[in-house]
């Protein structure tokens, strides 16, 4: 139902590199958050974008970057990663930048060794 | 700042059992709440939410919730359990900072049916 479709499903990266994320929202929605979900946690908001702009940001270092394209498909990029990293990332997308319900995609999980 | 508290971290029930977890969060501002699930080896879906209105919000396979302003509560309940059931419970807040709808995310709830 949700649409929301996320590449790759898993990925295992050693410290110190990059990786980039993948976000399809679902037709009609032109809002994608992004979410890291700890093992044992709840998901922690990293940040939103809305119309290809970010648009509110959490508690995470400038190291963690987005990008919003016309087809309001987004990336997550990720750079000099720490072991900390490893986690489930989700995204979410919902109709419009505000309170609107947010549907989430399966996830990437990435192991950074 | 805003945050969630779940209560119970590890809910083990029987089946047919009644089923009530607990919510609580800290918002000052007008609130958006949510119950999402997430079934072993699948994503995070929508149970129910609560905009506005009736404080009572009935969701999808029997769940519902009541929101209770004065204690800060949005508690999950079902009558009667099932082994499909087993899942992780997840309550949330949608707090909108600087024009962000930033869902706040309690840590879970770990829900096993025993059959």
């Amino acid at each position: 139902e949700t649409g929301v479709t996320q590449s790759p499903t898993h990925l295992i990266k050693t410290r110190g590199q990059q990786v980039t994320l993948r976000c399809s929202s679902q037709s009609g929605h032109n809002t994608v958050s992004w979410y890291q979900q700890a093992l044992g946690q709840g998901p922690q908001f990293i940040f939103q974008y809305y119309r290809e702009e970010e648009n509110g940001r959490g508690n995470f270092p400038p190291r963690f970057s987005g990008l919003q394209f016309p087809n309001y498909s987004s990336e997550l990029n990720v750079n000099a990663l720490e072991l900390d990293d490893s986690a489930l990332y989700l995204c979410a997308s919902s109709l419009l930048a505000g309170t609107e319900t947010q549907y989430f995609g399966p996830g990437t999980r990435l192991l950074v060794l | 700042a805003q945050s969630v508290s779940q209560h119970n971290h590890h809910v083990i029930l029987s089946e047919a059992a009644s089923l009530e977890l607990g919510c609580n969060y800290s918002y000052g501002g007008t609130v958006n709440l949510f119950w999402y699930v997430q079934y072993p080896g699948q994503h995070l879906q929508l149970l129910l939410k609560y905009f506005s209105g009736d404080p009572l919000v009935k969701g999808i396979k029997g769940f519902e919730a009541e929101f209770i302003k004065s204690k800060f509560s949005f508690n999950l309940r079902k009558p009667s359990v099932q082994w499909s059931d087993t899942a992780e419970y997840f309550c949330a807040v949608n707090a909108v900072i600087q024009g962000a709808q930033k869902l706040v995310f309690g840590q879970g709830t770990r829900l096993t049916i025993n059959p």
